[in-house]
């Protein structure tokens, strides 16, 4: 199993970013998909989900609407688009396969290697 | 809103030594929705454990959870080098779903 993010971003406060995580070897639409962050010294913070087979999300509230979450099931590739950037989104963002369920829940066990957003003027 | 807090805020050890790390929620959460991550500068963060006493694939026996309600804790009986990271736990609420994630817990070398 394998996710690859695309590579670090630079962008102006307002603008927009979108992060792309590519999977393979297993089967994309089985598992949800989820986002989380790290901004510099900071911890970990969940933001969202997709659910590549019906493109069903989940975003977090601190959001405020400006995360929109898709996927390409014919490239096995989720996208994270986050809109009006402000300074405090500078981060690395991580994509992460949700293990689903077996006789528990399995955690998120595939992560991708990160993608920094940094946000500057 | 479940809160995630977690203790102590940096834990200093020698190689060795056991570890036992604190995650405690605002109110109970489902033992099968607690998870643990072991985050390294650079790196990705790394899933430990899930269902609150499940080793993930590949990690190895040295690492235990254990709790239930709102009581977690995360146990590394002997301390390698490769151990030294910041651990996060985890939990999920629903109604909407939503992860939340404690501040983590530093393991630093002594």
């Amino acid at each position: 199993v394998q996710l690859v993010q695309s590579g670090a971003e630079v962008k102006a406060p307002g603008a927009s970013v979108k992060v792309s995580c590519k999977t393979s070897s297993y089967t994309f639409i089985d598992y949800y998909i989820h986002w989380v962050r790290q901004a510099p010294g900071q911890g970990l913070e969940w933001l969202g989900r997709i659910h590549p087979s019906s493109g069903g999300t989940n975003y977090a509230q601190i959001l405020h609407g400006r995360v929109t979450m898709t996927r390409d099931t014919a490239n096995n590739t989720a996208y994270m688009e986050l809109s009006s950037l402000r300074l405090d989104d500078t981060a690395v963002y991580y994509c992460a396969r949700d293990g689903g369920w077996t006789t528990t829940w399995n955690g998120f066990d595939y992560w991708g290697q990160g993608t920094l957003v940094t946000v500057s003027s | 809103e479940i809160v995630l807090t977690q203790s102590p805020g940096t834990l200093s050890l020698s190689p060795g030594e056991r570890a036992t790390l604190s995650c405690r929620a605002s109110q109970s959460v489902s033992s099968s929705y607690l998870a643990w991550y072991q985050k390294k500068p650079g790196q990705a963060p790394r899933l430990i454990v899930s269902g609150a006493s499940s080793r993930a694939t590949g990690i190895p026996d040295r690492f235990s959870g254990s709790g239930s309600g709102t009581d977690f804790t995360l146990t590394i009986t002997r301390l390698e080098p490769e151990d030294f990271a910041v651990y996060y736990c985890q939990q999920y609420a629903s109604s909407p779903p939503r992860w939340t994630f404690g501040q983590g817990t530093k393991v630093e070398i002594k």
